[in-house]
């Protein structure tokens, strides 16, 4: 089966620009997460879909990031505008169901974003 | 936010030896712990998801043990190679089995 896909792969942008990042998850995968991963730390959650309504964005930063995911499929998540805490690595992650820990999660690649 | 801590922050090892981490975690409302391993410039995937206490997980040269009621999980790494070197993340599941909480990860290098 194909992978949850991430694009883009790498972003530079200076600050106070916007920037935008795009996940396809597996498919039939009902949950969808964005994990923020700054260098030194673990992923920390940004926000968490089931299909396409958000469960938990209790941790978004939602002045400057929002995220939407559209028909309970793909995903993007957005930065407007950027500021240099922001460089991380962004990930994507998808699992079959929602509300248990059972279930592995499936992640993308990453996108790292840096801002200068 | 809960704390999950993972110890040593890094590693280096001889091909051939083995090797084992840590993660700890609150003994409280425990639901689920997984372990994942993340090469470099590519995805996470998943090694092991634990749920009962005295879990003992086993793939190929990798294994794994829990113990939730003090708080902690073991990754063994039996005769390490090259292709171990990696990012070995854990994360925990609280009751109610919606949010993650990842630990920092044990970056290991294994020296040819």
């Amino acid at each position: 089966e194909a992978g949850v896909a991430q694009s883009p792969r790498y972003k530079i942008i200076e600050k106070r620009q916007s920037v935008a990042f795009w996940c396809n998850p597996i498919s039939g995968h009902a949950t969808l997460y964005w994990y923020q991963q700054i260098l030194g730390q673990g992923p920390k959650l940004l926000i968490q879909f089931q299909n396409n309504g958000v469960v938990d964005d209790s941790q978004l930063p939602k002045d400057r990031f929002s995220a939407e995911r559209l028909k309970g499929v793909d995903s993007t998540l957005k930065i407007q505008p950027a500021k240099l805490e922001d460089s991380a690595v962004y990930l994507c992650a998808s699992s079959l169901a929602y509300g248990t820990g059972f279930y592995e999660q499936y992640f993308g690649p990453g996108t790292r974003l840096t801002v200068t | 936010i809960l704390n999950v801590e993972q110890s040593p922050q890094s590693l280096h090892v001889q091909e051939g030896d083995s090797t084992n981490f840590t993660c700890s975690f609150p003994s409280s409302n425990f639901y689920a712990l997984h372990w994942y391993r993340w090469e470099t410039a590519k995805s996470p995937e998943a090694l092991f998801v634990m749920t009962l206490n005295g879990d003992e997980k086993k793939k190929g040269r990798i294994s794994a043990t829990l113990n939730t009621k003090e708080g902690y999980s073991y990754l063994y790494i039996k005769g390490s190679q090259p292709e171990d070197s990696a990012t070995y993340l854990c994360a925990f599941i609280s009751v109610g089995g919606n949010q993650f909480y990842f630990g920092t990860g044990t970056s290991l290098t294994v020296i040819p």
